[in-house]
């Protein structure tokens, strides 16, 4: 289902340029999240943030920056694209309401390639 | 920090078989969550099953189930009857209650034959 959009699907950049990769849900839900995938090592998060006021770095943080432009909208920026952020992206999101585990849901992915 | 390891890189199985996915992770906390989450060719991550530590029972979701092993630190995942949707990448994930940097495995690509 689309709950979970990202934009773009796929983008090739050059090294040095400035990048914003968007997320929107309409799940309703407080808490959002942003991964990056590498083949062999499965997903690492690079930022999560609880709401609008709550921004929280994760496990790779370093080169990129997020913005929380309201409940619904979650952005993941490369202020200067490297070759090795090259990578699949994925937005996700929770809400601990709902079932209680706080499970996350993904979006679709964006493949970056930076040349 | 804990870890989680998927020692299958690849697997197959036959169309109507059964197959598990093999997940083990590492830590020192009580309360936790687990997660296998399948990726497909369209790349979109899928929610399949999870389970919570504190409940004994195995979580089952139709033809998927999970083994999970407290002591052992183990949680894998079971497949009946596959079906050649399910060729995927599959990844085990963990997350700490309260805590929501969730860590995954590397995954296990999963062939389903015809």
């Amino acid at each position: 289902d689309a709950d979970v959009t990202q934009t773009p699907r796929n983008r090739i950049t050059k090294t040095g340029k400035r990048i914003m990769l968007e997320c929107s849900q309409t799940k309703g839900h407080d808490r959002m999240y942003w991964y990056r995938q590498d083949p062999g090592l499965g997903l690492r998060l690079i930022y999560y943030s609880f709401d609008v006021k709550d921004i929280n770095k994760g496990e790779i943080s370093d080169g990129y920056s997020v913005s929380r432009q309201a409940q619904a909208k979650f952005s993941l920026s490369l202020e200067s694209a490297i070759p090795n952020q090259t990578a699949l992206y994925f937005c996700a999101t929770s809400d601990p309401k709902t079932g209680g585990t706080d499970t996350q849901y993904f979006g679709p992915g964006t493949r970056l390639t930076v040349l | 920090a804990q870890t989680v390891t998927q020692s299958q890189p690849e697997m197959s199985v036959q169309e109507a078989e059964t197959v598990t996915l093999s997940c083990t992770y590492d830590t020192s906390e009580n309360n936790y969550y687990l997660f296998w989450y399948k990726q497909p060719p369209s790349r979109q991550m899928i929610l399949v099953i999870r389970q919570e530590a504190y409940k004994q029972q195995n979580a089952t979701e139709n033809r998927f189930s999970v083994n999970f092993q407290k002591a052992a630190k183990s949680f894998s995942l079971k497949i009946s009857d596959s079906q050649l949707g399910d060729t995927a990448m599959y990844f085990c994930a963990f997350m700490k209650h309260g805590n929501n940097d969730m860590r995954f495995g590397a995954g296990t690509r999963l062939t389903v034959k015809p």
